[in-house]
């Protein structure tokens, strides 16, 4: 069973289009929950940590919010140059105490296009 | 440097072969991962050093891997007599201290390939 599921896996927006990237997880604890944005051909750039339900970041055009059961990053007047995939991942805490390493959804390849 | 370095930046292989996978973190960080990404896939975590304690080893899919880190800097992926399956872009990144571990700084990853 997939812990961390992305949807859409593509979204095409036109330039100012917003829109919404979503993130659901099922961890029995979570230590964190983080955002990164990948382009072509490069590794991950880290974006957003949020760690409670009812937090929220925000970054440029980007904002990050989470509930207990899912993240959404919204999109506000995209331009071109947000056109990546955008990763999801999340930390759980173990029984032990201690937390598991990043798990990792698939992520949503962003086009907008102008 | 400034960032994570990983070299080279595409492997190509005969399948049976051994490679090894080079990553420089960011000078200064104590941790270290490295993961794997197949095409269309998300990241799987593979193996994490943290200063001088014993790694991480949950992630590694089978003996075949292993990873060391020498002097807590530079790190090396060794994968032994290489399969098809393997083919994947293979990701070091390092941050500061554990406790920032979502704040990870990746580097451009290795591209592997086994023919």
């Amino acid at each position: 069973e997939d812990q961390v599921t992305q949807s859409p896996e593509a979204l095409r927006l036109q330039e100012g289009e917003s829109s919404s990237l979503n993130c659901s997880y099922t961890v029995s604890g979570l230590r964190g929950l983080f955002w990164y944005r990948q382009d072509p051909g490069k590794g991950p750039e880290f974006l957003f940590t949020l760690y409670s339900a009812g937090e929220e970041k925000e970054k440029e055009r980007l904002k990050a919010t989470l509930t207990k059961k899912e993240s959404f990053l919204h999109i506000t007047a995209p331009k071109p140059e947000d056109s990546a995939t955008y990763l999801c991942a999340v930390r759980e805490s173990l029984s032990s105490g201690s937390a598991r390493q990043l798990t990792f959804g698939s992520g949503t390849q962003l086009t907008v296009l102008p | 440097g400034a960032g994570v370095s990983q070299s080279p930046s595409n492997k190509v292989t005969e399948k049976g072969k051994d490679v090894e996978l080079r990553c420089d973190p960011i000078s200064g960080h104590t941790a270290l991962y490295w993961y794997r990404q197949s095409l269309g896939q998300g990241l799987e975590f593979l193996i994490y050093f943290q200063g001088n304690s014993a790694p991480d080893k949950s992630g590694l899919p089978s003996d075949r891997f292993s990873a060391e880190r020498t002097g807590g800097s530079v790190s090396t992926l060794t994968i032994q007599r290489t399969q098809q399956e393997d083919s994947a872009v293979y990701l070091c990144a390092s941050s500061f201290t554990s406790g920032s571990v979502g704040e990870q700084f990746f580097g451009p990853g290795t591209r592997l390939t086994v023919l």
